[in-house]
């Protein structure tokens, strides 16, 4: 079974443009969590997508948006880019929304921003 | 805001010795505790996902406990082998959502080392 991917696996940007990541989950998972991860801060929760809605949604400004397709791959979205969204992000799967389910990651995309 | 703390933050222990660190989270409003294994230059795969007080959970040589009441997890790892190394991460979920709480709240992880 394939795993999650997450593509693309790294990319630089500069400050103001926006940028699209996209993630497809595990065959058969409906549910896909985005994080944020930098050194200082560790892992923080974007966004869950459920079913193509948003169920979910961390602490993070309108500029970071995402959506899910009925196949239940993800893109997130963030526009007018800044230094700090200079980070790893994840995105993981699971079978189906709740937090009592386990999450499978992706290898992630790493941005810089310049 | 809510507050998931990890302890030891690093920690370096001989092959074959056992080890346990532990994970810190708010007793009320509980509904599960992840354990998270990641390694260097891969992606972080589930260990436990934990839901009851009392729990205890177990995969080969690691093991978990919950306790909801007063708020901790501890990891345990019998006779650590060099592949243990990685970062363990605990994440926290609330009953309630809202105020930024709607997802998994990580702890920053508590980073492990084996020495041969």
């Amino acid at each position: 079974k394939a795993g999650v991917t997450q593509t693309p696996r790294y990319l630089i940007k500069t400050r103001g443009q926006q940028v699209t990541l996209s993630c497809s989950p595990i065959s058969g998972h409906r549910s896909v969590s985005w994080y944020q991860q930098t050194p200082g801060q560790g892992l923080q929760f974007l966004f869950e997508y459920f079913s193509e809605t948003q169920r979910n949604k961390g602490n993070f400004p309108g500029r970071f948006s995402g959506r899910q397709f009925s196949n239940s791959r993800s893109e997130m979205n963030v526009s007018t880019l800044e230094l700090g969204d200079s980070a790893l992000y994840l995105c993981a799967s699971s079978l189906v929304q709740g937090a009592n389910n386990e999450q499978f990651f992706g290898p992630g995309t790493r941005l810089t921003v310049l | 805001i809510l507050n998931v703390e990890q302890s030891p933050q690093s920690l370096h222990v001989q092959e074959g010795d056992s080890t346990n660190f532990t994970c810190s989270f708010p007793s009320s409003n509980f509904y599960a505790l992840h354990w998270y294994r990641w390694e260097t230059a891969k992606s972080p795969e589930a260990l436990f996902v934990m839901t009851l007080n009392g729990d205890e959970k177990k995969k080969g040589r690691i093991s978990a406990t919950l306790n909801t009441k007063e708020g901790y997890s501890y990891l345990y790892i019998k006779g650590s082998q060099p592949e243990d190394s990685a970062t363990y991460l605990c994440a926290f979920k609330g009953m309630y959502s809202g105020g930024g709480a709607d997802g998994l709240t990580f702890g920053k992880g508590t980073h492990l080392i084996i020495q041969p």
